[in-house]
């Protein structure tokens, strides 16, 4: 089947700290994951991505990590920052039936 | 130049009238989107198309019928709107098997 579930719907953290957003899927057969975070009134913006083929990725203060073995991805944020408070969401591309499958999001606040 | 671009922005209607929503990308994709997100911030999808093609079509009631005029565009047509059909509607753009982009999104409030 195909779901894909979030660890907890809301974190908050300090400004300065680190962030670590969890996502669990149900698919072995997906092959590629994406991170998308969403700001208030505005459409999913793609943050990060990861392949099957890999277990690491980084980007600019942003990590995303893959544990094909127990289907699970995080993102982790690095000196989290006021302007990265959003609804962050993990996406999971189904091959069969080429769809893009959405995680029910984690909204993250940071505390000055 | 907004990369996906959909109008109207906001929809306010009244139950039972029929309305559409327009959905344009200039990125150049083959594939297009449209998701359904609800006062929960779930993202449903709801329809795919692949080259103009539907490929997928998410058990969404056939009061909403998507429609691609070329590979560019994707509209989204929705007859005898009900209340719960209020939500905000995203379309998306990508190349297969690759990261999605999306519009701003269209509240739509069915009253």
């Amino acid at each position: 089947g195909e779901s894909v579930g979030l660890h907890l719907p809301t974190l908050s953290v300090q400004e300065g700290d680190n962030s670590i957003i969890n996502c669990a899927y149900s698919n072995s057969a997906s092959d590629y994951f994406i991170w998308y975070k969403q700001e208030s009134g505005k459409g999913p913006q793609f943050i990060i991505d990861i392949r099957s083929n890999m277990d690491k990725r980084q980007g600019q203060r942003v990590t995303v990590l893959l544990n094909k073995t127990v289907k699970h991805l995080s993102l982790q944020i690095a000196a989290t920052q006021p302007g990265d408070s959003a609804v962050y969401f993990c996406a999971v591309f189904y091959n069969q039936g080429g769809k893009l499958i959405f995680g029910q999001g984690t909204e993250l606040s940071v505390k000055p | 130049d907004t990369a996906v671009s959909q109008t109207p922005k906001y929809l306010v209607t009244q139950m039972g009238n029929d309305k559409s929503i327009k959905c344009e990308q200039n990125l150049g994709h083959d594939t297009m989107y449209w998701y359904k997100q609800d006062s929960k911030k779930f993202l449903k999808i709801m329809f795919s198309y692949n080259n103009k093609e539907l490929i997928i079509n998410e058990t969404v009631p056939n009061r909403f019928s998507p429609k691609s005029p070329d590979k560019a565009h994707l509209n989204l047509h929705i007859n005898s709107l009900e209340l719960g059909d209020s939500a905000v509607y995203f379309c998306a753009s990508s190349q297969r098997d690759s990261g999605a982009f999306f519009g701003q999104g269209t509240r739509l409030t069915v009253v």
